[in-house]
């Protein structure tokens, strides 16, 4: 199957900094790729939708402003978490999609942040 | 009404057991199903792709009742490694996100 990086797998940072995190599709090209979030116990949430080129697509509640989405070429796409607070301490993880028949997704490892 | 929504279980079985999940959605214009496994910390994984018709892989089996928006996931001969949570997601057109499913535990114990 098709296989997507994210990296860093693990931050653990102050409350105030930036963290970005880069999600990979390794062996094919990601037309679109998405940004979800999941809190313990929980399904995950969608936050946007980022397509190479343009802007990204956020979900209703999300902060465009403090969650930056950068989809820089078909293989890249990057989450800056800005001023993080402990509330924004989760697993972000992304997905990506070549846009084949079925729409079937595959997913980074994810990244676990936790903000002290 | 959810958009999906499963039992949220757990769903305790011993080893070689046959165990079945059932799964809603609310959205007539769901174009694709799917079942993903997602363990502990992990991120999910694809399962199987659900089609109209009916699929199989190995002991898995998943079926489509488009007319009830209900998807089904069978596990045969349950195995220790099976213990997971099974994601029921659907989306519609090619492009758009996936929606998942609370998710359903399954232990599986010797």
């Amino acid at each position: 199957g098709a296989v997507v990086s994210q990296h860093p797998s693990r931050v653990i940072c102050k409350s105030g900094t930036s963290v970005k995190i880069e999600c990979r599709s390794l062996d094919f090209q990601a037309t679109t790729m998405f940004w979800y979030r999941q809190f313990p116990k929980q399904s995950l949430m969608l936050m946007a939708t980022s397509n190479e080129g343009s802007k990204a697509t956020y979900e209703q509640g999300v902060e465009k402003d403090k969650f930056l989405i950068n989809h820089a070429s078909l293989t890249l796409s990057t989450l800056t978490v800005t001023s993080a607070h402990p509330e924004d301490s989760s697993f972000y993880i992304c997905s990506a999609t070549s846009g084949g028949q079925y729409n079937e997704q595959f997913f980074g490892p994810g990244t676990r942040l936790t903000v002290l | 009404r959810k958009e999906v929504e499963q039992d949220p279980g757990p769903f305790n079985v011993p080893e070689g057991a046959t165990v079945a999940f059932n799964c809603t959605y609310s959205n007539s214009a769901s174009q694709s199903f799917f079942w993903y496994r997602q363990d502990c910390r992990k991120e999910p994984k694809l399962l199987m792709s659900v089609y109209s018709s009916g699929n199989e892989d190995g002991r898995f089996t998943a079926q489509l009742n488009r007319a009830s928006q209900y998807i089904s996931l069978l596990i045969r001969d349950s195995k220790l490694s099976d213990s997971a949570t099974y994601l029921c997601v659907v989306n519609g057109q090619a492009g758009t996100a996936l929606i998942f499913g609370k998710g359903t535990t399954l232990s599986v114990s010797s």
